[in-house]
């Protein structure tokens, strides 16, 4: 079965110190891997996208994730936080890796920054 | 560029009251559409999606039904609401055809049934 596990629930940084937000999957087939940030009381966002066609993965807003096979994991980095970062971070995974209507959702991270 | 819009951006309701919520898609063609709730602490559970007009695919049985009535249109609706139905929901579109699996969000109506 198809599963993807945010290791987190809650993560606190000060600004200006690296972020690091954990993301485990389980896949059967090659997936496709997400990350969405969701500021309260808006809409996810795409940081980036995992498909196969590199394994590091840039984002905006200085986000990236790198996919380890090996690992089973898929783990959101910044090196600088900044207090419009705080937000909450959903980790997804596209079981099929392609043509699928059902993305799986992990449960979040919220992430606080502290001045 | 595609937009996706969602209205009401917020909603009070009694029980046993109807709802209609709208999403409508800009930019794009034939887009899968989709429905998610997101309840407080329980995650988003997708809810309906549609890859055309008048196919509906429902994920959760419930008092809730989806309608597509034209191409880039999307409502989400109920004829009685029930306390549970409160949360947060999110429609999002998909491109259609191959790789279809990124999916982009609107901005959220918050649901809150009294």
């Amino acid at each position: 079965a198809q599963s993807v596990t945010q290791l987190d629930s809650h993560v606190s940084v000060s600004e200006g110190t690296p972020v690091l937000l954990r993301c485990n999957y389980s896949s059967s087939y090659s997936p496709s891997l997400f990350w969405y940030v969701q500021h309260p009381n808006k809409g996810l966002q795409l940081l980036l996208k995992y498909t196969s066609a590199a394994t590091l993965v840039k984002g905006i807003n200085g986000f990236e994730a790198e996919f380890k096979k090996s690992e089973t994991s898929f783990h959101l980095t910044k090196p600088s936080a900044h207090m419009s970062d705080a937000a909450e971070y959903f980790c997804v995974v596209s079981p099929y890796g392609g043509a699928t209507n059902k993305l799986i959702f992990g449960t979040g991270t919220l992430l606080a920054v502290q001045p | 560029s595609q937009t996706i819009h969602q209205w009401p951006a917020t909603l009070v309701q009694p029980v046993g009251s109807p709802l209609s919520l709208e999403c409508t898609v800009e930019g794009t063609s034939n887009p899968n559409l989709y429905w998610y709730r997101q309840a407080a602490g329980r995650g988003l559970q997708l809810l309906f999606y549609s890859v055309g007009i008048g196919q509906i695919s429902s994920e959760v049985p419930q008092n809730l039904s989806a309608s597509r009535p034209q191409d880039r249109q999307f409502i989400l609706s109920s004829k009685k609401l029930l306390l549970s139905d409160s949360g947060f929901y999110l429609c999002a579109w998909s491109f259609s055809g191959g790789y279809t699996d990124t999916q982009y969000f609107g901005p959220g109506t918050r649901l809150t049934v009294l």
